[in-house]
Order: structure tokens, then sequence, then C-alpha cells
């Protein structure tokens, strides 16, 4: 079975664009988290949906955005991008909501560097 | 604030020297405790799950442990595929985040 899979792998913007992230996560999984992990750092929060609503957000501003498909399927959006939005974004799959305890899975990841 | 540290934060080893990891956590209440391993460039590959004090698991040359305050990873006898960055995790009962460590960088050289 596949695993929690992202696309792009790679991209390059300039400050100011906007940027969408895809996962798909691991089948039969309903929820998705998305992480920011910046080089050295561990990964830190952003999103998680489940069942296609909004469960929770970490302490990011308001041009980052997410969305999740009926396929549970989702989205990162991040506008007016700044060049400390550069880092790896980390899409992460759990069968149900992550408040019931379940292990997440994570893909390999977007590389977003900003110029 | 729900906090989570690892230590050491690099750690080289002779192939077949034993030695643990650390993460020590200070949470409002603990669902579960996590510790991932990340090679570079990829995104982290799961290796246990905790839940509780005095729990314990073992895969292959890893063991992971359990306390009210910390969580240790025992690597027995490394080999130098065992090199890459070792991440803890802890997801605390109020919240559906998991709050990660800066991990652990281990390199075992032949």
């Amino acid at each position: 079975d596949a695993g929690v899979t992202q696309s792009p792998t790679h991209l390059i913007k300039t400050r100011g664009q906007q940027v969408t992230l895809r996962c798909s996560p691991i089948s039969g999984h309903k929820s998705v988290s998305w992480y920011q992990q910046v080089l050295g750092q561990g990964p830190q929060f952003i999103f998680q949906y489940y069942e296609k609503e909004e469960r929770g957000r970490g302490n990011f501003p308001d041009r980052f955005s997410a969305r999740q498909f009926p396929n549970y399927s989702s989205e990162l959006n991040v506008n007016a991008l700044l060049l400390g939005d550069s880092a790896l974004y980390l899409c992460a799959s759990s069968p149900t909501s992550v408040l019931s305890g379940n292990t997440i899975y994570f893909g390999e990841g977007s590389w977003l560097t900003v110029v | 604030e729900d906090q989570v540290t690892q230590s050491p934060e690099a750690l080289r080893l002779q192939e077949g020297e034993s030695s643990s990891l650390n993460c020590s956590y200070t949470v409002s209440g603990l669902r579960g405790l996590f510790w991932y391993r990340q090679d570079p460039g990829k995104g982290p590959e799961f290796l246990f799950t905790l839940y509780s004090a005095g729990e314990e698991k073992e895969k292959e040359r890893l063991k992971a442990t359990l306390t009210k305050k910390e969580s240790f990873l025992h690597i027995t006898a490394p080999k130098p595929e065992d090199s890459a960055t070792y991440l803890c995790a802890v997801q605390v009962i109020t919240g559906n985040q998991f709050y990660f460590g800066t991990g652990t960088s281990l390199t075992v050289i032949p």
C-alpha cells in the first residue's frame, strides 16, 4: 500500500508569490495534519483536518490556509511568501482524529525555497 | 507551556558502542509519546508509541522506555545504517497536535 504522498517534492518561489502543496493520505486514513520543519529544528504544527473540517491550528499567520477534500486529500496554501517560509513542509495522516491518540505517519515532504 | 527537550543534540558512536538518547517533557497531560527516525532530506519514519509510564517497546537494535518525566531510546550495538536524526514528540490530552523536540543527530562510525 502507498504511504502518504506529497507533491511537488521541491519548488522555488519568489517573495510575495503564492504556493499550493498537495497531500494524499494513506488509504483509509481520514485525518491529515500539516507541519513545517525548518532546517535543524523539529516539525511545527500548522493544521489538522479530520472529515474535511479544521480540527486544530498552530501558531501560524493567516497567510497559511488549508483544506481537505471529499477523498481526504489535502492542500496547504501559503500566500505572500516570505524568505522565512523556506522549509520542509510535511503532511501526516492518521486513521481517525488525532485526539484519539493515533500515531501520525509522514510523507517525504515538499521542500520550499523562497528567494 | 508544553515542552519537549532532547539530548544530546549530536552523538557519535563507534559501531557496536551502545548508548541512549534522552527526551524529557513538560506537558499538562500526556496522551502519548512518539519516536521517529528522520534521514536527511526525508520525512520522519515512525518507530514507537508509548502511552504510560513503565511501558517499553523494542524493534531490532532499538528499545524505547517511558517514565513520568522522560523517555529514553536505547541503541544496542549500533550499525552505520542507524545513522539518522531521532525525533521525539508528545501528544497532550487536551490537544490534537504533536509537539516535537529538535532531535538527536546520531552518527555511527564503522
